[in-house]
């Protein structure tokens, strides 16, 4: 299994562009996640879903948007980049349901904003 | 809201000393609690974790015990190694919120032979 996977690995924008940041999971995960990496701040949650068809925000969504239309992925798409958007991005993906499961994590795109 | 704290590092050790990394929480509920790790240029790792008060959960060495009267659930290993180098993660979640985690900073630690 190939688990969590992220594309690109490294991407520099220049202020304004627009862009896709993809993640695919292959265990059937219902939960999937988007988190940003930030030095001192640990990972704070951008956008999260429950299931297909299913999203709401986390705890810093402004500037990105979300979709899942199939259960295996899961886009960022950040609508207008902006310097303050530099930084690690990680997907992460768990099973649902009643029980607290390990959240798998992908690894990481490294965003630059110019 | 729910938190969580944890020392700051970085954190230098020789190799075969004794490591503690402090977590405290602050969450509304049971929380379940959670020590992750990343290793140079990866993804986090789920290192291990406890789900109840009085849990202890263990892996690599590594063990930490949910205590819910002092809110805390503080990372030891006995004997450190090389390869332990990494930055910890000290993280809760709820099912009430859908299992989302809440991350504390992270603590670089960094082994030296």
């Amino acid at each position: 299994n190939a688990g969590v996977t992220q594309t690109p690995k490294f991407q520099v924008l220049k202020t304004g562009q627009s862009m896709t940041l993809q993640c695919a999971q292959d265990m059937n995960h219902e939960y999937m996640s988007w988190y940003r990496q930030d030095p001192g701040m640990g990972l704070r949650l951008i956008h999260y879903s429950v299931g297909a068809g299913i999203t709401d925000q986390g705890e810093v969504p402004n500037g990105y948007n979300v979709s899942r239309s199939t259960t295996e992925d899961f886009p960022l798409r950040l609508l207008s980049a902006a310097p303050s958007q530099t930084s690690v991005y990680f997907c992460a993906s768990s099973r649902g349901g009643v029980g607290s499961y390990e959240q798998y994590f992908g690894p990481g795109t490294r965003l630059t904003v110019t | 809201g729910n938190s969580v704290t944890q020392m700051e590092g970085p954190v230098t050790l020789s190799e075969e000393a004794f490591l503690t990394i402090n977590c405290t929480y602050t969450a509304t509920g049971y929380p379940s609690l959670f020590w992750y790790v990343q290793y140079p240029g990866e993804g986090l790792q789920l290192l291990l974790k406890a789900t109840k008060a009085d849990d202890k959960g263990s892996n690599k060495g590594f063990e930490a015990t949910y205590r819910k009267e002092t809110t805390s659930f503080h990372l030891e290993k006995g004997s450190v190694q090389v390869s332990d180098s990494a930055v910890y993660f000290c993280a809760l979640s709820r099912e009430a919120a859908g299992n989302k985690l809440t991350f504390g900073g992270g603590t670089r630690v960094l082994v030296k032979p």
